[in-house]
């Protein structure tokens, strides 16, 4: 079935680590988006890419980073955990850049940061 | 400062009822709105869209209204059904980034 797909499903982790959020897509689309909800603040996103090898930074990017080394996979790296990145994570994707393209979900991944 | 604001944080409606969700947006630029419709532990999925050049638009029992010189969009659900209870965000085209901004969401509840 065509869709994007997330892991881990959940994940606790200890304040410091490094973890990597996994997405990957097979809808060939070209942006994919990376978004975290909290409660009470709706989605918010933390970085895009436009299209293989081209990222950008979204409203809060800060602690995380991203890389885009081919059109299927967008990870999502958090290099030292804090609490506050505690959240669930959405990956998205979209045919283009453009809002004009409906953008598709993946499941999410729920993340705890102790 | 938020651009896209839904100050209901919840709806409860009996079934058959018409539920309208309502949407405030700030920024004049934007051009294009989304509903996107969540249930509990799933991604967000899209609903129905609407575009500045129009002032209304229908897909089966939704409706998505634009009032431009309000800064206001609704979404209406007739009838509204059980499965409708879910977390109904709306969101507006982010400009160059190709991002959508989110409103808080809208929890809908459908009571049979």
């Amino acid at each position: 079935i065509a869709g994007i797909t997330q892991a881990p499903t959940s994940q606790i982790l200890a304040a410091g680590r490094r973890m990597t959020l996994r997405c990957t897509q097979d809808m060939r689309h070209n942006a994919m988006y990376w978004y975290r909800q909290d409660l009470g603040l709706g989605l918010r996103l933390i970085h895009y890419s436009n299209t293989a090898g081209t990222t950008g930074k979204g409203e809060v990017p800060d602690g995380y980073s991203v890389s885009r080394a081919n059109t299927d996979d967008f990870p999502l790296t958090l290099a030292s955990a804090v609490p506050s990145q505690t959240s669930v994570y959405f990956c998205a994707s979209s045919a283009s850049w453009s809002s004009y393209n409906e953008q598709f979900f993946g499941p999410g991944t729920r993340l705890t940061v102790l | 400062d938020q651009q896209v604001k839904q100050n209901s944080p919840s709806l409860s409606v009996q079934e058959g009822r018409i539920s309208i969700l309502n949407c405030d947006y700030t920024n004049s630029m934007f051009d294009y709105f989304l509903w996107y419709k969540k249930y509990p532990a799933e991604g967000p999925t899209f609903l129905i869209s609407i575009s500045s050049i129009k002032d209304k638009n229908e897909d089966g029992r939704f409706t998505v209204f634009l009032n431009k010189s309000a800064k206001h969009l609704s979404l209406h659900i007739v009838p509204s059904q059980p499965g409708d209870s879910a977390v109904y965000f709306c969101a507006a085209d982010g400009g160059s980034q190709g991002n959508l901004i989110f409103g808080k969401g809208t929890k809908l509840s459908v009571k049979p």
